[in-house]
């Protein structure tokens, strides 16, 4: 079975500076979809990456970028310049095509110190 | 840009009360899913749907659930005999294909059964 671990419940950042959230998953599958959710207080599920599995190149959105490393089951999310508004609840989720439903991890706190 | 929408926001129900949380999805979009998050947990997978049939569902999707597309915009989440333990917040969500596609969450619906 497919599983999601991100073992850091909470982290914090200096407003502006730059902060990598952690996660590592366990599959048997060669071909699958990583995300990264945000969870604002609002509990809204806002998708702010996604990396396929297949590409060697990481993901870039902007502010966020992935540390994916495929052979370390590792997918790490890089925010740069961090905002007040980047705090938040962030998930790690997996998806496969063999199966529809997304896997994900605990989530993340976040919170950003003015 | 198109969304998940979702209704009620929020939804108070007494315990044995039967409850129908209502979904529109992203309009050309032929595959949905209804997940769950407890209130401090991580989000859980309940049931996908495409074709007008379940296309999977988790351990949590017993017989007291139920899900309907009555027509062709709207995707519905029945608990005929609501619990203590189905207080939580219900996603809705979407997508244009399985496997690859990326799926988009509604705001959800929090659910309080007394």
């Amino acid at each position: 079975a497919q599983t999601v671990t991100q073992s850091q419940p909470e982290m914090s950042v200096q407003e502006a500076e730059t902060v990598t959230l952690s996660c590592t998953y366990d599959t048997s599958e060669s071909d699958y979809y990583l995300f990264w959710y945000k969870q604002p207080p609002s509990r809204q599920m806002i998708l702010v990456i996604r990396q396929e599995a297949y590409k060697q190149q990481n993901a870039t959105e902007n502010r966020f970028s992935v540390n994916f490393q495929k052979a370390a089951k590792s997918f790490s999310l890089k925010i740069s310049d961090s905002q007040l508004g980047d705090a938040a609840m962030y998930f790690c989720a997996y998806y496969t095509g063999a199966n529809s439903k997304l896997t994900f991890g605990k989530g993340i706190t976040l919170s950003v110190r003015p | 840009e198109p969304e998940v929408t979702q209704t009620p926001s929020h939804q108070v129900t007494q315990m044995g009360q039967e409850v129908i949380l209502r979904c529109v999805p992203i309009s050309n979009h032929l595959y949905f899913y209804w997940y769950r998050q407890i209130l401090g947990q991580k989000v859980e997978f309940l049931v996908s749907f495409y074709n007008n049939e379940i296309s999977e569902k988790s351990e949590i999707f017993d017989d007291q659930f139920s899900v309907e597309r009555p027509d062709g915009s709207n995707f519905t989440l029945k608990i005929r005999s609501t619990k203590l333990e189905d207080s939580a917040m219900y996603f809705c969500a979407s997508s244009g294909t399985s496997g690859t596609g990326t799926q988009y969450f509604g705001p959800g619906t929090r659910l309080l059964v007394l």
